[in-house]
């Protein structure tokens, strides 16, 4: 079954940087576009960025442009997101997420998503 | 900046019908936004429910339909059940610059 494991999160200073990783499972990886979702304690969902199943195109939201940065490696099945410059309002639940392949479909299957806080 | 609005709260009584909707701060939502709706209950992760306006997962309940509706992005509950009760958001794919991006949700209450 496809299975999607966050890992990396925790307590960063402001200004500091964290690597998220997100081990998958259960399906052949390279075959799937793959992206990054946050939601901040309370609040809604969030698109951070999205990986093409090549590893280019991928785009993030405004929010995050030039700070975060996604990347993939397809022969060791595992996604990431290169976090810099973290701010306070990074604080957040990260989920991993994959498309399911059909058009239009880019968030079939979630993680179980990985705090990351944001505080000194 | 794109905004997409849903309604914040709404209640539906077991058994009903209840629309929720999704609107585009650019214009009408038309099929090339690829709406797509989500369902999440409190300390859960995200269920998707409906991909490119009206196709179901197939793990999608059959009382679960997506449509477009006067200009919107809809998700119809038929026959709504207890355990409906979640948060659920859409998302919108504008292209390139910022493919995706999720409304505010709305907190569907079951009473």
């Amino acid at each position: 079954q496809v299975q999607l494991v966050e890992s990396g999160g925790g307590l960063v200073a402001p200004g500091g940087s964290l690597r998220l990783s997100c081990a998958v499972s259960g399906f052949t990886f390279s075959n799937y576009y793959m992206s990054w979702i946050r939601q901040a304690p309370g609040k809604g969902l969030e698109w951070v960025s999205y990986i093409s199943h090549t590893g280019s195109p991928r785009y993030n939201a405004d929010s995050v442009k030039g700070r975060f940065t996604i990347s993939r490696d397809n022969a060791m099945n595992s996604l990431f997101l290169q976090m810099d410059s973290l701010r306070a309002e990074d604080t957040a639940v990260y989920y991993c997420a994959r498309d399911s392949g059909m058009v239009g479909a880019p968030l079939a299957y979630w993680g179980q998503g990985i705090l990351v806080t944001v505080s000194s | 900046q794109t905004v997409v609005t849903q309604e914040p709260s709404l209640t539906v009584s077991p058994g009903g019908t209840v629309t929720l909707t999704c609107a585009s701060s650019t214009g009408a939502v038309t099929s090339g936004h690829y709406a797509n709706w989500f369902q999440q209950k409190p300390g859960q992760v995200p269920r998707a429910l409906i991909y490119s306006t009206n196709n179901k997962h197939p793990w999608t309940p059959a009382r679960f339909s997506g449509s477009l509706l006067g200009g919107k992005a809809a998700l119809t509950l038929s026959g709504v059940q207890p355990e409906d009760e979640a948060d659920y958001y859409c998302l919108l794919y504008y292209g390139d610059a910022q493919p995706w991006v999720f409304g505010g949700g709305t907190k569907l209450t079951v009473l």
